[in-house]
């Protein structure tokens, strides 16, 4: 079993829906990474969270250190929100990664 | 903010030639970097830590003597590939960080290995 989940594997929306990606972990962790990866390969960092939660424009996310569980949510998905998200946790200073959830939005 | 650039951005070299990939902050001073190895379809894998100005830790399964880690500056490593083979090639991911969690990614280094 992986030490960080993500579901699901591979999404597909319509532009405009409300989208959400989970990953949980059974780790301990210091802080959670959301990011993005896109077909050409870099990555962006979305999201680095330890505790509750953070906006920047459409996109949400949460963790429940609780739980061991993070969302990521997309509101008013577009075709350019098509890429990976990959979750990664922060645990005895390395990042472990998710295994991605492939995310393609159609028009 | 935190822009971290990787050069050259494809390289195509025969093998047992070397290539040497550079990582480097732009906009800030990275005491850490981390070089990661992604195959199609699969997630990032870690191969080594550096800290300027001191030797790279290198992951298990990663052999030291091929993959050369150099972290000459706060703003500068260095990854090559000795003696390359076809089965290196694969995407190259460097990060830089400089502050505790934070890590910013380069655009990656694909490598092919002919």
């Amino acid at each position: 079993k992986n030490e960080v989940e993500q579901s699901p594997q591979n999404l597909t929306a319509q532009e405009g829906e409300f989208i959400t990606i989970n990953c949980s972990y059974s780790v301990g962790i210091s802080a959670l990474h959301w990011l993005q990866q896109h077909p050409g390969g870099g990555i962006v960092s979305l999201f680095m969270l330890s505790s509750g939660k953070k906006k920047h424009g459409r996109l949400i996310a949460t963790i429940n250190i609780q739980e061991k569980h993070s969302s990521l949510h997309i509101t008013a998905s577009h075709p350019r929100d098509s890429a990976v998200y990959i979750c990664a946790v922060y645990n005895t200073d390395k990042l472990i990664f998710g295994t991605g959830t492939r995310l393609q939005v159609f028009p | 903010g935190a822009v971290v650039s990787q050069h050259p951005s494809w390289v195509i070299c025969k093998s047992g030639t070397s290539v040497k990939i550079e990582c480097r902050s732009l906009d800030f001073q990275a005491t850490t970097m981390f070089w990661y190895r992604q195959f199609p379809k699969q997630s990032l894998m870690l191969m080594a830590t550096s800290n300027e100005g001191s030797k790279a830790t290198y992951e298990q399964g990663v052999e030291k003597d091929k993959f050369l880690i150099n972290h000459a500056s706060l703003t500068l490593s260095t990854l090559t590939v000795t003696s390359a083979h076809p089965e290196d090639s694969s995407f190259y991911i460097c990060s830089a960080s400089g502050a505790i969690y934070e890590q910013y990614f380069g655009p990656g280094t694909r490598l092919t290995v002919t």
